[in-house]
């Protein structure tokens, strides 16, 4: 069975850094591209950003560029998200996400979330 | 980057409506859109993939058309487990931006 499972979410002050983690079982993590996604509480998903198989491309939403860096460990099967700088708008539930094979960026399986507050 | 956004905003619906959910993108996309369905407190969950392809075990009374820039979601028969928020997403361009979402509920 396919699972992705988030981690890592908690208080921190504005300013201040987490990491997230996401485990996956149940699939070659290392054949898929992998995502992170958050949402702000009460609003629409936000894409935070992308990773390729290898980790060799990586793409980042505008707002999150130069604070946030996504990495994986294909031989831990781990999905990571450094977060730092964090501000407050930064406060969401955040996702990692399965990237299927074909047809761009398309989220097939979804962590349960994970979520920050970054809040004085 | 590719601004998307959904109609309406909310609607209200009975067990056995159809509904349709539209979605456009600022510029074409051909097919690569993607519907997802979220529940509250839940994650969301992929619905349709490349504008109309139904992802596995997803009931068929779910349906995807268009391509380009317009694209719609239609639910034949709503069913109780359908009341949902929908979003749509382009798999075109980076960044891989969401529509708004469309809330479903109970009339």
């Amino acid at each position: 069975e396919v699972q992705v499972v988030d981690s890592g979410g908690g208080l921190v002050q504005p300013g201040g850094s987490l990491r997230l983690s996401c485990a996956a079982s149940g699939f070659t993590f290392s054949d898929y591209e992998m995502n992170w996604v958050r949402q702000a509480p009460g609003k629409g998903l936000e894409w935070v950003s992308y990773i390729s198989s290898s980790g060799s491309a990586i793409y980042y939403a505008d707002s999150v560029k130069g604070r946030f860096t996504i990495s994986r460990d294909n031989a831990k099967n781990s999905l990571y998200l450094q977060m730092n700088s964090l501000r407050a708008e930064d406060t969401a539930v955040y996702y990692c996400a399965r990237d299927r094979p074909e047809y761009g960026v398309t989220l097939d399986y979804w962590g349960q979330g994970t979520l920050v507050t970054v809040s004085a | 980057d590719i601004q998307m956004t959904q109609s309406p905003s909310s609607l209200s619906a009975s067990v056995g409506d159809r509904v349709t959910i539209t979605c456009r993108s600022s510029q074409s996309i051909s097919n690569y859109l993607n519907w997802y369905q979220q529940k509250p407190g839940k994650a969301p969950k992929l619905l349709i993939y490349a504008a109309s392809i139904l992802q596995s075990g997803v009931p068929s009374r779910f349906s995807g058309s268009g391509s380009g820039t317009d694209f719609t979601l239609t639910i034949s028969s709503l069913r109780p487990e359908d009341f949902a928020t929908y979003y749509c997403q382009q798999s075109y361009n980076t960044p891989f931006t969401f529509g708004p979402g469309t809330k479903v509920d109970i009339k």
